[in-house]
């Protein structure tokens, strides 16, 4: 069974801080993808960025950053120099690769909020 | 880039009514369709696979009979909530997986909010 973890459950800080997000999976599988989703209030899903097991190389979008760590399975994103407009909840998620029907396994989710 | 629609965005209806949702899948094909169901302030859980021409597949705990699943198309998905009750108010998602595509990823609609009374 797959199993995505996020500790924590909510982080408050203020604007232009770097701040990252943890997540850390479990799976059988020995290829998957990883993502990230952002969720503001509004309720959508905003994709992030999706990652697949094969790829171990850290990437970087603008103020985003993601270091996938296999050995560890983790999968940590970090936001630079945040802004208000960053605040939302965070979802870190899993699915097997290939043309497998599997749906997307979330974690509980990380709000964050960023203060002015 | 892939579009997925979700019709309504929001519902407000009695106890004991029916309600249903639509998604649709407006630039591809989804042969398999994911709906899931977001508590207030909690995560989204997958409650059930919706396949095309066929039958749909339910998570442990959620009635098939109240969650009627319809994927009568490639491009559309409904959910209904027979006789809805208050504890079915929540935040419904649905997702779809192009069938030409097989990177792993879901497009994920606008989600419905309902509220039941």
């Amino acid at each position: 069974a797959q199993k995505v973890t996020q500790a924590q459950t909510e982080i408050s800080v203020v604007e232009k801080e770097d701040v990252t997000l943890d997540c850390v999976y479990e799976t059988r599988d020995t290829t998957y993808y990883l993502f990230w989703y952002k969720q503001p209030p509004s309720g959508e899903l905003v994709f992030l960025i999706r990652r697949n097991s094969f790829d171990e190389q850290n990437e970087i979008s603008g103020r985003y950053s993601w270091n996938f760590q296999k050995s560890t399975s983790s999968f940590n994103f970090t936001i630079t120099a945040s802004q208000v407009v960053d605040s939302a909840v965070y979802f870190c998620a899993l699915s097997e690769a290939g043309t497998g029907r599997r749906a997307l396994t979330f974690g509980s989710g990380t709000r964050l909020q960023v203060q002015p | 880039g892939a579009v997925v629609s979700q019709h309504p965005s929001w519902v407000i209806c009695k106890s004991g009514t029916s309600v249903k949702i639509e998604c649709r899948s407006l630039d591809f094909q989804a042969t398999t369709m994911f709906w899931y169901r977001q508590f207030p302030k909690q995560s989204l859980m997958l409650m059930a696979t919706s396949n095309e021409g066929s039958k749909a597949t339910y998570e442990q705990g959620v009635e098939k009979d109240k969650f009627l699943i319809n994927h009568a198309s490639l491009t559309l998905s409904t959910l209904t909530v027979t006789s809805a009750h208050p504890e079915d108010s929540s935040f419904y998602i649905c997702s779809a997986r192009d069938r030409t595509v097989y990177t792993g990823e879901l497009f994920f609609g606008e989600g419905s909010r309902l509220t039941v009374l």
